[in-house]
């Protein structure tokens, strides 16, 4: 079994709509990572949280919200989608000493 | 803010030629970490690099840090169709939370 998980893997919807993306680990790791990967731009940071109890912006996370619900669980919400959120999302982990960072296996979006 | 610059984009290169990506950055960074993302899969961690000047190999590839820590280089010698991808740097200033490098796509001709 994988590691670290992402559900859907593959979502369309439309404007508008409130969506979910999640993202499960089974390593243990303490830090969580969500980015957003779009054509040209590489992965961009949008939210990142140290622990259950620290959740931090990241440099993109206009439209966006997070929740860690348990240390193993970190959810992505995009409240409203609008099309330009269509993009490839990644869920990240990381663990002391904190240098490999763990990717899951993406969710594809599409927002029409 | 922190920007991250990789060149080049995309690289063509025949099975056997070498092939290097270079990132570079507008502040001193704390470290620098590697990472390689098959086609249609996810980013795969390659290597951290944490002293300046400094260079680690894995096999055909060779990783360089800056002296003023600066910059970074991958460099693959004799690639391999199995080296096929984006290779991106994910640099930090400190701040534990990476910037990621607009990826260099390697494609190998056979």
């Amino acid at each position: 079994d994988a590691d670290v998980t992402q559900t859907p893997r593959n979502r369309i919807t439309k404007t508008g709509k409130r969506i979910m993306l999640e993202c499960s680990q089974t390593k243990g790791h303490d830090r969580m990572y969500w980015y957003r990967q779009d054509p040209g731009l590489g992965l961009r940071l949008i939210y990142y949280s140290f622990d259950v109890k620290d959740i931090n912006k990241g440099e993109i996370s206009d439209g966006y919200s997070v929740s860690r619900q348990a240390q193993a669980k970190f959810s992505l919400s995009l409240e409203s989608a609008i099309p330009n959120q269509t993009a490839l999302y990644f869920c990240a982990t990381q663990a002391r000493p904190y240098n490999e960072q763990f990717f899951g296996p993406g969710t594809r979006l599409t927002v029409l | 803010g922190q920007q991250v610059m990789q060149i080049p984009q995309y690289q063509h290169v025949q099975e056997g030629e070498d092939f290097t990506t270079y990132c570079n950055s507008s502040t001193t960074l704390s470290n620098i970490q590697w990472y390689k993302q098959r086609p249609g899969g996810h980013p795969v961690f390659l290597i951290q690099l944490v002293k300046s000047g400094e260079v680690k190999k894995q096999k055909r590839l060779t990783f360089q840090f800056g002296e003023a820590k600066k910059n970074s280089s991958l460099h693959i010698t004799a690639t391999q169709t199995t080296d096929v991808g984006t290779y991106f740097c994910a640099e930090t200033s400190g701040t534990y939370k990476y910037i990621f490098g607009t990826g260099t796509r390697l494609k190998v001709l056979a």
